[in-house]
C-alpha cells in the first residue's frame, strides 16, 4: 500500500531566506509525485507535479522539487520566501496504473517571518 | 470561469442530524472526490465517482454517503452515524485520464 510521510509538521523561515519541505512515500510500484499548496480556509491548488522525465520539476511560485527514486523522497525547495508564501503545504503520490486515487500526507506548515 | 462550487461554506449542526453538502463543477470532469481534513491529518478520501450513477467507497466512508445522479453534481450526506463529523470537506474533480486534482474551496462543519 502507498503512503506518503511528511516529516515536518511545522517549518518556521526568516523572510528571503531559503526552504526545504521533505516528502518521503512508499510504494511498490510507479508512481506520480505532487505537491499541492493550502492558504487557510481555502481549497489546495496544484504547485507541481512530476509525471516522467527530467528528476528536477519546476511549479509556480519558484518553487521547485526533485524526485529521487532511490531515496522514495520528493522534497519541495525554494532559494528565497516571502511573507506571501506561508500556507499548508501537502504532497501526495498516486500509482501510475490508478493515478485517480491520490494518498496525501498529512502537511507542513510553512510559516514566513519578516 | 470553470471551477468547483462548494456550499455552504460553513454549516453548523445538531448531534443525531444529518446534513448534506453540496459540490458543483462546471469543468465537464468526469470524475469527483470527496475529502476529509482534520488538523494535523492531511487529506482521506471518503468516496469518488468515475462517471455517472456510479461511485466508490474510499479509506472512511463509514457514517457518509454520496450520490451521482449527474456529472455536474456530487453531493455527500453526513449523517448521525458518523461519529465524529466536525472537520474540513473539499470536493475535487479530475478529467478522465488527467492526474491533477482541482478542488472547491471546501465546507466547515461543526457539530454543537
Amino acid at each position: 500500500a502507498q503512503s506518503v510521510t511528511q516529516l515536518d509538521s511545522q517549518v518556521p523561515v526568516f523572510e528571503e531566506a531559503p526552504v526545504e519541505l521533505r516528502c518521503n512515500y512508499s510504494s511498490s510500484v510507479s508512481v506520480y509525485l505532487f505537491w499541492y499548496v493550502q492558504y487557510p480556509n481555502q481549497g489546495l491548488q496544484l504547485l507541481l507535479k512530476y509525471l516522467s522525465g527530467s528528476t528536477l520539476v519546476k511549479g509556480i511560485n519558484g518553487f521547485e522539487a526533485e524526485f529521487n527514486k532511490s531515496q522514495t523522497s520528493f522534497h519541495l525547495r525554494k532559494p528565497s520566501v516571502h511573507i506571501s508564501d506561508t500556507a499548508e503545504y501537502f504532497c501526495a503520490v498516486s500509482e501510475r496504473d490508478s493515478s485517480y486515487k491520490l494518498i496525501f500526507g498529512s502537511g507542513t506548515r510553512l510559516l514566513v517571518r519578516p | 470561469d470553470g471551477g468547483i462550487t462548494q456550499s455552504p461554506k460553513y454549516l453548523f449542526r445538531k448531534e443525531g442530524q444529518n446534513v448534506t453538502l453540496s459540490c458543483e463543477q462546471n469543468l465537464n470532469h468526469d470524475a469527483m472526490y470527496w475529502y476529509r481534513q482534520d488538523p494535523g491529518q492531511g487529506l482521506r478520501l471518503i468516496y469518488y465517482s468515475q462517471i455517472v450513477n456510479d461511485f466508490q467507497k474510499g479509506d472512511i466512508a463509514e457514517g457518509y454517503s454520496v450520490s451521482r445522479e449527474k456529472k455536474e453534481s456530487f453531493p455527500l450526506t453526513v449523517t448521525s452515524a458518523q461519529k465524529n463529523p466536525t472537520a474540513f470537506y473539499l470536493c475535487a474533480s479530475t478529467a478522465r485520464g488527467a492526474n491533477v486534482l482541482t478542488f472547491g474551496a471546501g465546507s466547515r462543519l461543526t457539530v454543537l
